[in-house]
C-alpha cells in the first residue's frame, strides 16, 4: 500500500458542486501539503498544514478550504467547483526538523474536471 | 519570492545518449536546496536528486547529476545513458533554508523528456 494515499484518483463534477479531496498517511510525518498541477505552470501550493492545529495559505488558495482531522488526514474541498479548477492535485508529507531532508513524499495524484 | 524557470517545454534523446534539463531560479537567500522531481506516465512524483546549496560539490545519483552554478543561480540535470524509463516529465523545484518556512516547494513548469529507442 501506498504511503500517502489520496482518493478519489479521479473524479468529474459539474460547476457549482462542492468537492472534497481526501489525503491519508502512514509516514506519520507532521507536516502536509496540498499542491495542483497545471499544464506548463509546475506545480503550486494550495494550503499546507505543519500539525493538526497549524493550517497555512499557500500561493493559491482562493476557491479552496482544507481540514486536517489528524496528524495522518488532511483534505482539500472545492465549495463551489468551478472549470478553472480542473487540474491534477497532489498532497504530500514530509518530516520535521531532525531527519528533514527537505524532500516531500507524494500521493499518486487526483484529477479533477470540472464541467 | 521565489521563482524558479525551466527554458525547456520538450526535449527529446536517443537511448543511451545525453541530455540536459536547464533550470535558472531567483531568491535573496544565502542556504536552500534545490531538487529534480520526475513524474512518468503513471504522475507519481519521484524525487531523482537533492543540491544543498552550501555544498560546493555537485550532487551526483547513478546515471543522474547536477551542475550547481550558485553564482548564476543555475541547477541543470544532466542524465546519462538515457533509458526508456527515463521518458517523463521532469521539475525543478527550490526549498527554503529557513526552518520556519517548511518544506515548501516552488517548482518550475516542467521539461518534457522523450527517450527514443
Amino acid at each position: 500500500d501506498a504511503d500517502v494515499t489520496q482518493t478519489p484518483r479521479n473524479r468529474i463534477t459539474k460547476t457549482g458542486k462542492r468537492i472534497m479531496l481526501e489525503c491519508s498517511q502512514t509516514k506519520g510525518h507532521d507536516r502536509m501539503y496540498w499542491y495542483r498541477q497545471d499544464p506548463g505552470l509546475g506545480l503550486r501550493l494550495i494550503y499546507y498544514s505543519f500539525d493538526v492545529k497549524d493550517i497555512n495559505k499557500g500561493e493559491i488558495s482562493d476557491g479552496y478550504s482544507v481540514s486536517r482531522q489528524a496528524q495522518a488526514k488532511f483534505s482539500l474541498s472545492l465549495e463551489s467547483a468551478i472549470p478553472n479548477q480542473t487540474a491534477l492535485y497532489f498532497c504530500a508529507t514530509s518530516e520535521t526538523s531532525g531527519r528533514n531532508t527537505g524532500e516531500l513524499f507524494f500521493g499518486e495524484g487526483s484529477r479533477l474536471t470540472v464541467l | 519570492a521565489q521563482t524558479v524557470t525551466q527554458s525547456q517545454p520538450e526535449m527529446s534523446v536517443q537511448e543511451a545518449e545525453t541530455v540536459t534539463l536547464s533550470c535558472t531560479y531567483d531568491t535573496s537567500e544565502n542556504n536552500y536546496y534545490l531538487f529534480w522531481y520526475k513524474q512518468p506516465p503513471s504522475r507519481q512524483m519521484i524525487l531523482v536528486i537533492r543540491q544543498e546549496a552550501y555544498k560546493q560539490q555537485n550532487a551526483t545519483e547513478n546515471r543522474f547529476s547536477v551542475n550547481f552554478q550558485k553564482a548564476a543561480k543555475s541547477f541543470s540535470l544532466k542524465i546519462s545513458d538515457s533509458q526508456l524509463g527515463d521518458t517523463a516529465m521532469y521539475f525543478c523545484a527550490f526549498m527554503s533554508g529557513i526552518k520556519a518556512a517548511g518544506n515548501k516547494l516552488t517548482f518550475g513548469g516542467g521539461t518534457r523528456v522523450l527517450v527514443k529507442p
